[in-house]
């Protein structure tokens, strides 16, 4: 089955301790985001990769870091998670950049920072 | 700068017709993009236009107008189902960075 792979699912977690949100997609697909949704602001764009070792900021890149080492996973790294990170994040794949390809979202990661 | 603007709430009733516009501003349009997402679920992809002009998959229809930097979404025949968020997309600032509008809420009546 194609899918989008996110996890954890949810985690609760302090300030200033680092975590990493992975991702994995099972499609071969080239073009791999992060976004972050929070109430009454849509999805905002945090990192995207164009494909291996090829990364890029979105609109909201900071307190973030990316990797693309492997095509299939783009994890997501907080390096020291701040409260206003706190938000309901998505990671996304499509076969190419520039939105006439669908993404493909996972399920979702609910990160709470305290 | 570069933004989308599309309404916060539509409501409508069952077999009725309902329309939610996006506007946008971007410095190079390529295409837009619509996604439905559900309370709790992920974004889902609906449709992309890249030309003037309506396209119509099954009950759902996507319009644009370049020359007014406008598009719609055009559901027809309307269930229950189809009461969730729906959020417009145009990629900006470069081909590859994309911007989502803060999404409409639309709610279907029996």
């Amino acid at each position: 089955e194609a899918q989008v792979t996110q996890n954890p699912r949810y985690l609760i977690t302090v300030t200033g301790k680092k975590l990493t949100v992975t991702c994995s997609q099972n499609m071969n697909h080239e073009y791999m985001s992060w976004y972050r949704q929070d109430p009454g602001l849509g999805l905002r764009q945090i990192y995207y990769s164009m494909n291996v070792e090829v990364t890029d900021k979105g609109d909201v890149p900071e307190g973030y870091k990316v990797s693309r080492k492997e095509k299939r996973n783009f994890p997501l790294i907080l390096e020291s998670p701040s409260p206003n990170q706190t938000s309901l994040y998505f990671c996304a794949s499509s076969s190419h950049g520039g939105g006439r390809q669908p993404q493909h979202f996972g399920d979702g990661t609910r990160l709470s920072i305290l | 700068g570069q933004s989308l603007e599309q309404p916060s709430e539509v409501t409508a009733v069952e077999g009725a017709i309902v329309q939610i516009n996006c506007t946008y501003q971007t410095s190079g349009f390529y295409g837009l993009s619509w996604y439905q997402q559900h309370d709790g679920g992920a974004p889902t992809f609906l449709s992309y236009n890249a030309l003037d002009g309506l396209e119509e998959t099954g009950r759902f229809s996507s319009f644009l107008s370049r020359s007014d930097s406008y598009g719609y979404l055009l559901l027809q025949e309307l269930q229950m189902k189809d009461s969730a968020s729906y959020f417009c997309a145009v990629p900006s600032g470069g081909y590859n960075k994309l911007i989502f509008g803060a999404g409409t809420r639309l709610a279907v009546h029996p």
